[in-house]
């Protein structure tokens, strides 16, 4: 199985602020016929199922806010939050998608300072 | 708009199967993968298995020996049946759509349902 480690365990940001989190997976998930990294970011609130934000390592979902985005290639990976808001307060996981079974990072837990 | 609702027992007892359904509402099931996802609370977010609206499954191999995934398209339904628990299958457990593109990403989630075993 692809291993996903996510960095840092959590992190506390003040409002208005960017942040990165980052991921990186045991095994290379680009695919070089396509150019297409398998990797996705989810974004769980408490009590909440995860919700999807980016695919292909950098396509916002549809209604996700600009303010996030994602970057990287082959195995590591960041997801990018800008102007830090309230409702960002979330755990963050990364998935691959390349090979089965689909595996997700240990999470993220995102804070305010 | 696609929605996702799990529904089972609140309470699985050690040794017995866990039964859980997920009712799909507002899109057809074909042309889709369905998935079950758990997660646990010292765990990450683990795939368990999916299966597609003509019945082809796929499973995890680190529970392949114990999980089976249904459909019933008549009802809107799929199910999962995964035998032999203990208690580290104690876990919210979600059904998920796979993206329409090859089933790589999952954007459609349910609420989930909290499944603890114990006697």
């Amino acid at each position: 199985d692809i291993v996903m480690t996510q960095s840092p365990d959590s992190l506390a940001v003040s409002l208005g602020e960017r942040t990165t989190i980052n991921c990186k997976s045991s095994q290379n998930v680009l695919l070089p016929s396509n150019n297409r990294n398998y990797l996705a970011w989810y974004q769980q609130k408490p009590g909440q199922p995860p919700k999807l934000l980016i695919y292909w390592a950098s396509t916002r979902e549809s209604g996700v806010p600009d303010r996030f985005s994602g970057s990287g290639s082959g195995t590591d990976f960041t997801l990018t939050i800008s102007n830090l808001q309230a409702e960002d307060v979330a755990v963050y996981y990364c998935q691959q998608c390349y090979s089965p079974p689909r595996t997700f990072g240990q999470g993220t837990k995102l804070e305010i300072k | 708009q696609v929605q996702l609702q799990e529904s089972g027992p609140g309470l699985v007892k050690p040794s017995e199967t866990l039964s859980l359904t997920c009712t799909v509402s507002g899109d057809s099931m074909s042309g889709y993968y369905w998935s079950w996802i758990r997660q646990s609370a010292v765990e990450r977010l683990e795939w368990i298995g999916r299966i597609n609206s003509g019945g082809t499954t796929s499973y995890n191999p680190s529970l392949k020996s114990r999980v089976s995934i249904s459909v019933d398209t008549s009802k809107n339904q799929f199910s999962l049946n995964l035998i032999s628990v203990a208690a580290a299958d104690t876990a919210v457990y979600y059904c998920a759509r796979g993206n329409v593109d090859g089933d790589y990403y999952f954007d459609t989630w349910g609420q989930g349902i909290l499944v603890p075993v114990s006697s």
